[in-house]
């Protein structure tokens, strides 16, 4: 029963384009969304969140928007840089603490 | 936020063997977790380490196949047992601190089973 999925397993952007990330859940108990950043042989590292009460949440280059009703949120990165390239998961937390994470989307940004 | 350390960072085994993996913090989280990531997969939490008590599992994992301990709030270790090439994965533990939403992984212990 996959909870999470993100639907791209890959993304080729251009450097200084956007990247768009995409992430759906099915859990509608899910009530607070965590975007981690993954290089190879690393662990993963938190990028940016958002709660449930928002819908849009804006770091730096980065934002994260949810749509609660389509249980859909996105991650758009702009503008991208080659250092950006990495496999990106969505990681809805649940209530108890739990992390379920999506299958991830791997992008590469290209100079 | 937390660093988190992993021993050993990879290694190679032969089936029918065991391998414990040990995860250290450098600051006491309330939570500490152990994750999966199987060749292609996302990562799959295995179970909670709980401190002084039985980990808590999650469908599909079992204490006989991966016993857990936490004997204090910065270190645990996982015990991958009786190993099939079935569980040749990149094995994860992370910590949560209570007052953040966040979660700090450690780099990865990379499993091949022979």
């Amino acid at each position: 029963d996959q909870q999470v999925k993100q639907n791209s397993p890959s993304l080729s952007v251009q450097e200084g384009r956007i990247s768009i990330l995409n992430c759906d859940y099915t859990n509608s108990m899910f009530d607070y969304f965590l975007w981690y950043k993954k290089y190879p042989a690393e662990g993963p590292t938190f990028l940016i969140s958002i709660s449930s009460i928002k819908d849009k949440n804006e770091d730096g280059r980065f934002t994260v928007f949810l749509n609660k009703s389509a249980k859909h949120l996105s991650l758009h990165i702009v503008p991208s840089q080659p250092g950006d390239s990495a496999v990106y998961f969505c990681a809805p937390l649940s209530t108890g603490n739990q992390f379920y994470f999506g299958t991830g989307t791997s992008l590469t940004v290209i100079p | 936020s937390a660093v988190i350390s992993q021993k050993p960072s990879r290694d190679i085994c032969q089936r029918g063997t065991s391998l414990t993996i040990q995860c250290q913090v450098d600051s006491q989280v309330t939570m500490m977790f152990w994750y999966r990531q199987q060749p292609g997969q996302s990562l799959t939490l295995i179970a909670t380490a709980n401190q002084g008590s039985e980990a808590t599992y999650e469908s599909g994992f079992v204490i006989d196949k991966f016993p857990i301990s936490r004997p204090n709030l910065t270190f645990s270790t996982l015990t991958v047992s009786n190993m099939s090439p079935e569980d040749s994965s990149i094995y994860l533990c992370s910590g949560h601190q209570g007052n953040q939403e966040t979660q700090y992984f450690g780099p990865g212990t990379r499993l091949l089973v022979l």
